[in-house]
């Protein structure tokens, strides 16, 4: 079985721009959890959704923003980049909500210029 | 005060040397999860813990729920073990939340 995918795995934006990264949880999962590491620090939380609903939401600010679709893959919107903003960011898949192990993908290492 | 203590936060040990690594959270928790992370970002899950103790291998995992602890322990580390270890907490409603991380370097 595949693990989680991520696409793009690198992407390099402008302050200003918008973009959106793409996760596709392992086979029979439904839960996916988006999280930003910045580098030399631990990953925070920013949205997990489960069964296509938002199920928590960190502190991030509303230009960050996420949908789980059908398939139960996941996209992470940002608009209005800010430098700030470079980070690695890390979506992982459960089979459910709570108490189960999260499986992380590689993550998509973005840096906005 | 961060909700989740690792401590230490870089240790650099020799190779057949037993580690242990420390977590201390201050919420209450569903699950407290050990994860490590390789160079270039790559998370893997170790061990997923509620109560008591968990063993994979060399790894072995403990947690008391009372103290709000949880120990992650490599018996005859190996230069391979080096990597950031990752102690994470999950609240019912939410997602994890990490500790800093603990850079392990084993050396030949």
């Amino acid at each position: 079985d595949a693990g989680v995918t991520q696409s793009p795995t690198h992407l390099i934006k402008t302050r200003g721009q918008q973009v959106t990264l793409r996760c596709s949880p392992i086979s029979g999962h439904k839960s996916v959890s988006w999280y930003q590491q910045v580098l030399g620090q631990g990953p925070q939380f920013i949205f997990q959704y489960y069964e296509k609903e938002e199920r928590g939401r960190g502190n991030f600010p509303d230009r960050f923003s996420a949908r789980q679709f059908p398939n139960y893959s996941s996209e992470l919107n940002v608009n209005a980049l800010l430098l700030g903003d470079s980070a690695l960011y890390l979506c992982a898949s459960s089979r459910q909500l709570a108490k189960n192990i999260q499986y992380f993908g590689a993550g998509t290492r973005l840096s906005v210029l | 005060k961060n909700e989740v203590e690792q401590s230490p936060q870089n240790l650099t040990a020799q190779e057949g040397e037993f580690i242990t690594i420390n977590c201390s959270y201050s919420v209450g928790i569903s699950a407290l999860h050990w994860l490590q992370q390789h160079p270039g970002g790559g998370i893997v899950s170790l061990f997923m813990l509620s109560s008591g103790k968990k063993k994979h291998g060399r790894l072995i995992a403990t947690i008391n729920i009372q103290e709000k602890h949880s120990s992650l322990h490599i018996t005859a580390s190996h230069p391979r073990d080096s990597a950031v270890y990752i102690c994470a907490v999950r609240r019912e409603a939410d997602g994890l939340t990490f500790g800093k991380g603990t850079h392990l370097i084993i050396q030949p």
